[in-house]
């Protein structure tokens, strides 16, 4: 059973379009997050949300809305894709205060 | 300047190698402090953490954390090729995780 899943994997789209990334994670955990990876391979927080409320809203551009519908879902919509959302995102869960945390496996955004 | 630095290598080493991965910091108010192993096309997945200076083992991976100067190292003993990966730091305050670029490790058969 995996802990943490994402879906899609991969998501290839145009400029301009409208595209959402879903998390889900069965781990209980109370916290979860969006992180963006470049090509570079740095890894860099987007959102965090703890049970349901967002906590961490990191420089990102209102193109990007996290949404969670409950503590073990967490998604993300972004708007009017561009050239540089062009990135791996990960998401990520763990129980506030702790040290770990779980990722997903990546979703592989390429925008053209 | 980033709040984490890291040397990207990558770095090759034979089997069986002692290999040293390093970071360094700027922000003295970090409590954590963790290293994470990457396989290709896959998720970070958490190796050790540790919130003191000083070691701590398991099994062929030791974290050093140095506080006064901002440093940490990952040791990792008789090095295999399955340990071929990007290795990557992490820090937090608080509620806030901040990641190196990672390291990129080949350990040659």
């Amino acid at each position: 059973d995996t802990a943490v899943s994402q879906t899609p994997k991969y998501l290839v789209t145009q400029m301009g379009n409208d595209k959402s990334i879903k998390c889900e994670q069965n781990l209980g955990h109370d916290t979860m997050y969006w992180y963006k990876q470049d090509s570079k391979k740095f890894l860099k927080i987007m959102f965090s949300y703890n049970n349901k409320e967002l906590i961490i809203n990191e420089t990102v551009p209102n193109r990007f809305s996290p949404k969670s519908p409950d503590k073990a879902h967490l998604n993300l919509h972004i708007n009017s894709l561009e050239l540089g959302d062009s990135a791996v995102y990960f998401c990520a869960s763990g129980t506030s205060g702790q040290e770990t945390q779980y990722f997903g496996p990546g979703t592989r955004l390429l925008v053209l | 300047q980033k709040e984490v630095e890291q040397d990207p290598g990558p770095l090759s080493v034979p089997e069986g190698a002692i290999v040293s991965l390093n970071c360094t910091y700027s922000n003295s108010a970090f409590q954590y402090f963790m290293w994470y192993r990457q396989y290709s096309r896959k998720g970070p997945e958490l190796l050790m953490y540790t919130y003191s200076s000083g070691n701590k083992e398991d099994g062929r991976f030791t974290a050093q954390v140095d506080k006064s100067s901002k440093y940490i190292s990952l040791f990792i003993r008789d090095s295999q090729p399955s340990d071929s990966a990007t290795y990557l730091c992490a820090m937090r305050n608080f509620n806030k995780f901040y990641f190196g670029s990672g390291t990129k490790l080949n350990v040659k058969p």
